[in-house]
């Protein structure tokens, strides 16, 4: 099994649309769970941190689910802006690096 | 504010020749320091890391080498590059001294094109 699965997408929603990406991981002792964002041939920049309670950024909201291993991302109204993928990021064994899902693609059209 | 820098940004290299990338880190101490790669199509895979000065570890077996000659600076090498080494490598760091787990912040890549 993967360490970090993630539905590869891709995600193509109106303007406006809330779309859900979800993940799951493998290691059972993970402790630091991260959105990031990674725009086309650019590197990936942070957008969350996902804490044990749920956590809400603007339009963002971020769950964790330990006893399923399952991290969610929601996205309400849509920008075009959003277009990108989302990678899903847990940290490794050994506690210093972090291992991130192959990314899930979203399309924002107009 | 802390920034980290890589270069170069692109380069394209016949096969056998060496590699050298390399990365800076301003405005922090003691940062654990890393490279990833994404080849096509493919997620980040983690290459090394490194929480000292000359403290590397390898995560996968491959024909690259790390090296960590001073606080703030990485070094990407390879002797003979093979064509399954092009991709997109990433330099980044995230703060030391605090047990791991941390947000990590990158470069802004180096695409590396082996012909």
């Amino acid at each position: 099994r993967k360490e970090v699965e993630q539905d590869p997408g891709p995600f193509n929603v109106p303007e406006g649309a809330t779309v859900a990406f979800n993940c799951t991981y493998s290691n059972s002792a993970s402790q630091s769970f991260f959105w990031y964002r990674q725009d086309c041939r650019k590197e990936p920049k942070l957008l969350m941190s996902v804490y044990s309670s749920g956590n809400e950024d603007g339009r963002f909201t971020a769950q964790l689910n330990r006893a399923s291993q399952y991290i969610s991302l929601l996205i309400r109204d849509s920008k075009l802006s959003d277009s990108a993928t989302y990678l899903c990021v847990v940290n490794s064994n050994s506690g210093y690096a972090l291992n991130f899902g192959k990314g899930t693609s979203l399309l924002v059209t107009p | 504010s802390q920034t980290i820098h890589q270069w170069p940004a692109t380069l394209v290299q016949p096969v056998g020749s060496p590699l050298s990338l390399e990365c800076t880190v301003e405005g922090t101490s003691n940062p654990n320091l890393y490279w990833y790669r994404q080849a096509a199509g493919r997620g980040l895979q983690l290459l090394f890391y490194s929480v000292g000065i000359g403290q590397i570890s390898s995560e996968v077996p491959q024909n690259l080498s790390a090296s960590r000659p001073q606080d703030r600076q990485f070094i990407l090498s390879s002797k003979k590059l093979l064509l399954s080494d092009s991709g997109f490598y990433l330099c980044a760091w995230s703060p030391g001294n605090t047990g791991g787990g941390n947000t990590i912040y990158f470069g802004e890549g180096s695409w590396l094109t082996v012909v």
